[in-house]
């Protein structure tokens, strides 16, 4: 039952530069978040934007919420070698408690 | 440091096992989450847990069953292990509505 999908599939791009990932879905949400997956790792939370938000920023990181395009995307500024990772949205739908389903993700590429 | 422990990086098992993933987490998290990986294919829920002794189905739970006797303990049972249940295996807490994952590194198993 996938619910979000990430844009692109896959993101080559140099470092300094910023990278967008763009996240679509289909059923109204609690929240939407955002994860990073390093290779062959766990994934790691980076940030939760509620249905009542529309942006958030941490450090190097700004996501926006469009409830009414259900589409969000996070946006990582000046990009580093380190940020190279999958990048997975993840919502929580309206009434369905605690449980999200995560999308395919986006492997970002930073070249040095 | 909060975490969630997964008892294996590695395993390889024969088909026809009994398989066990063990998961641990030490924040006191209500819910617990096992999700399974491939490519193509995102993370998918296996099963999941909102108390001691409660489990959930999640959309892939054939093949599998899980055992939640103690809060901070969520393990994953796979009856019978098959060639087609080869996969990395991801275990993720979470306190409640509205908060984010935390997720063990993950067991990649191999069934030959």
């Amino acid at each position: 039952s996938q619910q979000g999908e990430e844009d692109p599939q896959a993101l080559s791009i140099q470092e300094g530069e910023n990278a967008t990932m763009n996240c679509s879905y289909k059923t109204s949400i609690n929240n939407l978040q955002w994860y990073r997956q390093n290779s062959g790792r766990g994934l790691v939370h980076l940030i939760l934007i509620r249905s009542n938000e529309r942006e958030k920023h941490s450090g190097r990181l700004r996501v926006t919420l469009d409830t009414s395009k259900k589409s969000s995307s996070l946006l990582i500024t000046a990009s580093r070698a380190a940020d190279t990772a999958s990048y997975f949205c993840a919502t929580e739908k309206e009434n369905r408690d605690d449980k999200i389903i995560f999308g395919k993700g986006t492997r970002l590429h930073i070249l040095p | 440091d909060v975490k969630v422990t997964q008892s294996s990086r590695y395993l390889v098992k024969r088909t026809g096992e009994k398989v066990f993933l063990e998961c641990v987490q030490d924040m006191d998290h209500e819910n617990m989450f096992w999700y399974r990986q491939d490519p193509g294919l995102g993370l998918r829920l296996i099963y999941f847990s909102y108390d001691v002794k409660m489990k959930e189905k999640g959309d892939i739970p054939e093949g599998y069953s899980v055992s939640r006797e103690k809060k901070e303990r969520f393990s994953l049972i796979l009856e019978s292990a098959s060639t087609n249940q080869t996969s990395m295996y991801l275990c993720a807490s979470s306190f409640g509505t509205g908060d984010g994952y935390t997720f063990g590194s993950g067991t990649r198993l191999t069934v030959v």
